[in-house]
């Protein structure tokens, strides 16, 4: 039980593209998703919250209008990276926890997306 | 979220039994501890959480002091495949996010 879906598991594309990465509870309703980041030798960094019908909350200095979140349903976050350039090249990674039980369970993550902005 | 400390980095060798220590000394009390691990290129996996009772699971143990302000992740018997970067964090749940600090790369020898 438990799993957390993330698609595409590798993307890579020319600057100034944007990307779509999914984010799904296969399992479990998540009111509550959260977006992650990982740079190459470093520890993950919350990037933003996201909140099933609501705007998601983001960390600072993370921009939202690049960093597009959108939760339409208890099991699906969508993170869009718009117009992204080679520094935002990073391994992406999603987490959920399940709203049917206490608020002390666990995240679950998803196996990331590793983003290469050419 | 409370900040914890960790080794770097730890040895232990196939089939022993790896002893992963943290130290959260400002934890509240209704903080819990969360222990996941990251094998390469992959998301973290949970491994265990605790409040102040030590818990047991099929993956390993999670024994926290009486003050709470360190605790210990004990891999029973470890295989090569435990190689990986363990993170221990202290969270509150709810809707917060998790802070992730640097983890113990454990290395298992053959």
């Amino acid at each position: 039980g438990a799993v957390v879906s993330q698609h595409p598991s590798w993307v890579i594309c020319k600057s100034g593209t944007s990307v779509k990465i999914e984010c799904r509870s296969l399992d479990f309703q998540a009111t509550t998703m959260f977006w992650y980041r990982q740079f190459p030798k470093q520890s993950l960094m919350l990037m933003a919250t996201s909140n099933e019908g609501s705007k998601a909350t983001y960390e600072q200095g993370v921009e939202k209008d690049k960093f597009l979140i959108n939760h339409a349903s208890l099991t699906l976050s969508t993170l869009t990276v718009t117009s992204a350039h080679p520094e935002d090249s990073s391994f992406y990674i999603c987490s959920a926890r399940d709203s049917g039980t206490g608020p002390n369970q666990p995240q679950h993550f998803g196996d990331g997306t590793r983003l290469s902005i050419l | 979220d409370a900040k914890t400390t960790q080794p770097p980095s730890m040895d232990c060798a196939e089939g022993r039994a790896a002893n992963l220590p943290c130290n959260h000394s400002t934890i509240s009390g209704n903080e819990y501890v969360y222990w996941y691990r990251q094998i390469h290129s992959q998301g973290p996996q949970y491994i265990i959480h605790g409040l102040k009772n030590n818990e047991t699971n099929e993956m390993a143990s999670l024994i926290i002091t009486e003050d709470r302000k360190s605790s210990t992740l004990i891999l029973p018997h470890a295989t090569l495949r435990d190689t990986a970067v363990y993170y221990c964090i202290v969270s509150g749940g709810g809707a917060d996010g998790l802070t992730f600090g640097k983890g113990t790369h454990l290395i298992i020898q053959p």
